[in-house]
């Protein structure tokens, strides 16, 4: 079974640009999660998704970020406007509709802003 | 605000001895828990999951849980050098699915 997807593995972007960092979540699984390690921090919620619908953004900086997943296609998550601070390790996880809740993450998404 | 508190370590056990990982956390409410181990430059890798008080085994692996405590706790019998690796305690706000708030992690060394 192929597990959560992510792509791509690493993204350079100058400041100022935009960076879209993409999820398929594992087959069967419905809920859509994004996170953010900073070096030497935790990692840190950002953004629970299900199909078309944003389920909870709490943890979504207020400007520049925003998440959608699609009908069809993966999730995305983008950063518009980046600055050296975005720079950062972004995951993603998914997990199934039954009720234990795990989570299962994808390999990470390493964004540079130079 | 949820908070899941850990020792960040390092945290060194001799090969082959049990290794204790603790995290606590200081919402009455939390309902979920979870115990990642990371490598480092890697993503989280799920180990274990408890929902309720008591203890849960899996293989080399047991998870503790006292929600009167606010305390979880992760076991490993047997600790192998492959076992190094951070560990992170997440905990996960009402009983359905939503994002986890996870500690800082502890940081195990196991020494061969």
């Amino acid at each position: 079974n192929a597990g959560v997807m992510q792509n791509p593995r690493h993204l350079v972007r100058r400041r100022g640009q935009e960076a879209r960092l993409r999820c398929s979540p594992m087959k069967g699984h419905s809920h859509v999660y994004w996170y953010r390690q900073l070096p030497e921090e935790g990692l840190k919620f950002m953004v629970y998704l299900q199909k078309e619908n944003i389920i909870d953004e709490s943890g979504m900086p207020k400007e520049r970020f925003s998440a959608e997943f699609p009908k069809e296609g993966p999730s995305i998550l983008r950063i518009q406007q980046v600055v050296r601070g975005d720079s950062a390790a972004y995951f993603c996880a998914s997990s199934p509709l039954d009720n234990t809740y795990e989570q299962y993450f994808g390999p990470g998404t390493r964004l540079t802003v130079t | 605000q949820k908070e899941v508190e850990q020792n960040s370590g390092p945290l060194s056990v001799p090969e082959g001895a049990i290794a204790s990982l603790n995290c606590t956390y200081s919402d009455r409410v939390s309902q979920s828990f979870f115990w990642y181990r990371q490598y480092s430059g890697k993503s989280p890798e799920l180990i274990m999951s408890i929902y309720s008080n008591g203890d849960k085994e899996d293989g080399r692996f047991t998870a503790q849980l006292n929600k009167a405590s606010q305390y979880v706790s992760l076991l490993i019998r047997d600790s192998q050098p492959s076992d190094s690796a951070t560990y992170l305690c997440a905990g996960g706000e009402g009983g359905g699915a939503d994002g986890l708030t996870f500690g800082k992690g502890t940081h195990l060394i196991i020494q061969p």
